[in-house]
């Protein structure tokens, strides 16, 4: 089975600008979630996606927004972009299931100057 | 509040020898998962080993193994015959209660691990 996929890898952007993130959950995953990581805050959750409907949300502002196609398909929006919104952004999936690991992809790394 | 403490910022372990990296944790959950990942400097997250609250085994994988001690809320990794690959930045994660939290979990800080030949 293929793994998940996120694209692009890297991504430079401008202050103001906004950004689209894309992830591809393995096949029969339907559970789909976002995460940042910068060096200060570690891993924070954004939210989760599931049958298109979002699950859950993390305390992140209304800049941050995401959906979920009927393919499990994902992507994730950053709209007015700010200089603490570098980080790296990882996406994960998982089966449904208590004991289900998040399987992630290798991330996309947002730079803003 | 669920939370995750990982209290070694860094750790080193000589080739061949076991390390144990520290996780506590925090939740007033009564059923809860904990799960422990390994961050190689590519980025990429690398799913290990799981322990659920109420797993009486403590859980092994291969070189891995998870030290569970419930009553002080504690889940340590354990690798054993370390190996130069395993130099990596090591995270404990949390998922809480209900079964609509399968995509969300707490993260601690992260072990950053270096193996010395």
């Amino acid at each position: 089975k293929a793994g998940v996929t996120q694209t692009p890898r890297y991504l430079i952007k401008t202050r103001g600008q906004q950004v689209t993130l894309s992830c591809s959950p393995i096949s029969g995953h339907r559970s789909v979630s976002w995460y940042q990581q910068t060096p200060g805050q570690g891993l924070q959750f954004l939210f989760e996606y599931f049958s298109e409907t979002q699950r859950n949300k993390g305390n992140f502002p209304g800049r941050f927004s995401g959906r979920q196609f009927s393919n499990s398909r994902s992507e994730m929006n950053v709209s007015t972009l700010e200089l603490g919104d570098s980080a790296l952004y990882l996406c994960a999936s998982s089966q449904q299931g208590y004991n289900s690991p998040l399987h992630f992809g290798n991330g996309t790394r947002l730079t803003v100057t | 509040a669920q939370k995750i403490t990982q209290t070694q910022p860094g750790m080193f372990v000589q080739e061949k020898e076991a390390v144990t990296l520290d996780c506590t944790y925090d939740t007033s959950d009564q059923s809860y998962g904990l799960f422990w990942y390994k961050q190689p400097s590519s980025g990429e997250m690398i799913f290990l080993i799981y322990q659920g609250s109420y797993d009486e085994q403590n859980a092994t994988e291969g070189r891995y193994s998870l030290n569970f001690q419930k009553a002080r809320k504690s889940a340590n990794l354990v690798i054993s015959a370390s190996q130069l690959g395993d130099s990596a930045m090591y995270f404990c994660a949390m998922r809480g209660g209900g079964s609509s939290n399968t995509g969300k979990l707490i993260f601690g800080q992260g072990t950053t691990l270096q193996v010395k030949p």
